[in-house]
């Protein structure tokens, strides 16, 4: 059974490019959940989804990011006008079910943006 | 959301039980403890949960102390593979509980 996949794993735009952060789910995974490390800092929380549903984007910033987890195919994080700040990993997770605490959240090995 | 308090490092000797202390002393009563932990230029990777009583795992034990103010993570058999920044997370259950918040960890370093 794959774990869940991100791409890619390594993404470097300019200034001013858009950036776009592909997870697929575990399989029989309905719940994706995205997180950001920036350099030398802990996960953060950003946002989470089911599938044609944003559930919960409290973490997102308020400009330039989006996601999308459509019927069909991976969740999308979009990254428009990508600054020098916006340079981190980005991680994935997904869950079986609920969306709650005690539903485990399993990680992907997380795209790591390169702002140039 | 309980804040955690984790030393910044620790060593631990191949083969030895590595035991790693988090303390969360204004945890509630509707709150879980979890570990995670991240090897290097990895996503997380969940060990172990638990309310009030210990817990094991084929990874790790999970000890809570009967206050509920601090717990230890217990690898018993410690490896190389086993360093890694072990993070201890307090989330209740319920709305929201699923936006796992992760501190600085503690950066465990296996030696041979």
């Amino acid at each position: 059974n794959a774990g869940v996949m991100q791409n890619p794993r390594h993404l470097v735009r300019r200034r001013g490019q858009e950036a776009r952060l592909r997870c697929s789910p575990m399989k029989g995974h309905s719940h994706v959940y995205w997180y950001r490390q920036l350099p030398e800092e802990g996960l953060k929380f950003m946002v989470y989804l089911q599938k044609e549903n944003i559930i919960d984007e409290s973490g997102m910033p308020k400009e330039r990011f989006s996601a999308e987890f459509p019927k069909e195919g991976p969740s999308i994080l979009r990254i428009q006008q990508v600054v020098r700040g916006d340079s981190a990993a980005y991680f994935c997770a997904s869950s079986p079910r609920g969306g709650r605490a005690t539903d485990t959240q399993y990680f992907g090995p997380g795209t790591r943006l390169t702002v140039l | 959301d309980a804040k955690t308090t984790q030393p910044t490092s620790m060593d631990c000797a191949e083969g030895r039980a590595a035991n790693l202390p988090c303390n969360h002393s204004t945890i509630s009563g509707n709150e879980y403890v979890y570990w995670y932990r991240q090897i290097h230029s990895q996503g997380p990777q969940y060990i172990i949960h638990g309310l009030k009583n210990n817990e094991t795992n084929e990874m790790a034990s999970l000890i809570i102390t009967e206050d509920r103010k601090s717990s230890t993570l217990i690898l018993p058999h410690a490896t190389l593979r086993d360093t890694a920044v072990y993070y201890c997370i307090v989330s209740r259950e319920g709305a929201g509980s699923y936006q796992l918040t992760f501190g600085k960890g503690t950066k465990l370093s296996v030696i041979p």
